[in-house]
């Protein structure tokens, strides 16, 4: 099916684990994007992706690291989970985030415990 | 750098009043987009609207409107006659380039 997916939807983990979301676009979209939603908050961006291989810190990048060797996904892993991470993250791709609209995919809750 | 500010937190209204959503925005750019985004309680985010910098028209679709307005750097969202279907969290956004940044968003809830 064309679109984009995250996987898990949901994750718990424990503090100092490393944990990867994945996300997974059908578009060809050369941005991607990974966001994080708190209440208070709203959507803050982590890191975004112009091409394969190219990735950039967006506002809260600290604890997160990203890949990109693909243009069809882009995972994020929290390479030792804390508290504060917990929150539910989206990825979004976009054709070209300065003119056209981002797509999301479904979200993925992790509870860091 | 980019911000966007939406100053109401939480807004509750009766089937059938008229809302509007505000959105403030800050850019030292010229040439930017605005969006407003909807997330129903199911959790997924919906496209509603894209604005570039240079077209300050006022756009009307259905029972929305959106008034962007550069002189106050503001692009606010009206729903007229709001339904129960309404109810949901409106996001603003403003993108330049690479990176697309959002509001805290408005928590909309519309009584029966």
């Amino acid at each position: 099916d064309a679109g984009i997916t995250q996987s898990p939807r949901y994750k718990i983990t424990e503090t100092g684990r490393q944990v990867t979301l994945m996300c997974h676009q059908t578009w060809s979209h050369s941005y991607m994007f990974w966001y994080r939603q708190d209440l208070g908050h709203g959507l803050r961006l982590i890191y975004y992706s112009a091409a394969a291989d190219i990735t950039d810190k967006g506002e809260v990048p600290d604890g997160y690291v990203v890949s990109r060797s693909k243009t069809e996904n882009f995972p994020l892993t929290l390479e030792s989970a804390t508290r504060s991470q917990t929150s539910v993250y989206f990825c979004a791709s976009s054709e070209n985030p300065g003119q056209r609209e981002a797509f999301f995919g479904q979200g993925t809750r992790l509870t860091v415990v | 750098a980019q911000k966007v500010t939406q100053a109401q937190t939480e807004i509750s209204v009766v089937e059938k009043e008229d809302v509007t959503l505000d959105c403030v925005y800050e850019t030292r750019d010229t040439t930017y987009y605005l969006f407003w985004y909807k997330q129903p309680p199911s959790g997924e985010l919906v496209f509603l609207i894209r604005r570039n910098s240079f077209d300050e028209q006022n756009e009307i679709s259905g029972r929305y409107s959106w008034n962007f307005q550069k002189s106050t750097s503001s692009f606010n969202f009206t729903i007229t006659a709001s339904q129960v279907v309404d109810s949901a969290v409106y996001f603003c956004a403003l993108s330049k380039y690479n990176d697309m940044r959002f509001g805290a968003g408005t928590r909309l809830t519309v009584k029966p």
